[in-house]
């Protein structure tokens, strides 16, 4: 099992749609867990951190289940400029690979 | 708003040839890393630099590879003999803390020919 997974898609989803995707992990000592998103050809930029409890920002909503290792996220009343690839990262202490990121889904706003 | 500064943004090299990948981190930032990307791959962690040594390194990070963070500003990777394989988007992104949001650069392309 890979250690941090994502369906790659690509989603495509009309504009104003609500669209959700989950990452899974399999390392359960894992402790923090981060959204990014990466536009094409450049830098991950910091969507959101993941907290236990979930967090909301604006139209954007993560979650994590530690008891299924799973974090998602949720996009709500999506905009053109939210397509982009959604990068899941995943960070342990005390190993080697010690911060993870998933390979992305690419998502497409449909006008 | 500081930003994580990267130089060349581009760099071609000849394979068996030294290059050195310039990033200059957000200034009251205490860790650093490298990560790349190859093209259509996914991010990959190379190393994690704090108190002026490695902290952490995966396993790509072999003896060919080399950071440093000379005069308290710049932090560099070293590829000391670089393979066609080497040719990657090298990120590098630093921190104030450890476990916790990392700002990036906006890469180097690196093309090994």
């Amino acid at each position: 099992r890979k250690e941090v997974e994502q369906d790659p898609g690509p989603f495509n989803v009309p504009e104003g749609a609500t669209v959700a995707f989950n990452c899974t992990y399999s390392n359960s000592a894992s402790q923090s867990f981060f959204w990014y998103r990466q536009d094409c050809r450049k830098e991950p930029k910091l969507l959101m951190s993941v907290y236990s409890s979930g967090n909301e920002d604006g139209r954007f909503t993560a979650q994590l289940n530690r008891a299924s290792q799973y974090i998602s996220l949720l996009i709500r009343d999506s905009k053109l400029s939210d397509s982009a690839t959604y990068l899941c990262v995943v960070s342990y202490m005390n190993r080697d690979d010690k911060i993870i990121f998933g390979k992305g889904t690419r998502l497409h706003i449909l006008p | 708003e500081p930003e994580v500064t990267q130089t060349p943004s581009h760099q071609v090299t000849q394979m068996g040839q030294e290059v050195i990948l310039r990033c200059v981190p957000i200034s009251n930032h205490l860790y650093f890393y490298w990560y790349r990307q190859i093209l259509g791959q996914k991010v990959e962690f190379l190393v994690s630099f704090y108190n002026n040594e490695i902290s952490e390194k995966s396993e790509i990070f072999d003896d060919q590879f080399s950071v440093e963070r000379p005069d308290g500003s710049n932090f560099t990777l070293k590829i000391r003999s670089t393979k066609l394989e080497d040719s990657a988007m090298y990120f590098c992104a630093s921190g104030l803390r450890t476990q916790e949001t990392q700002y990036f650069g906006p890469g180097t392309r690196l093309l090994v020919l």
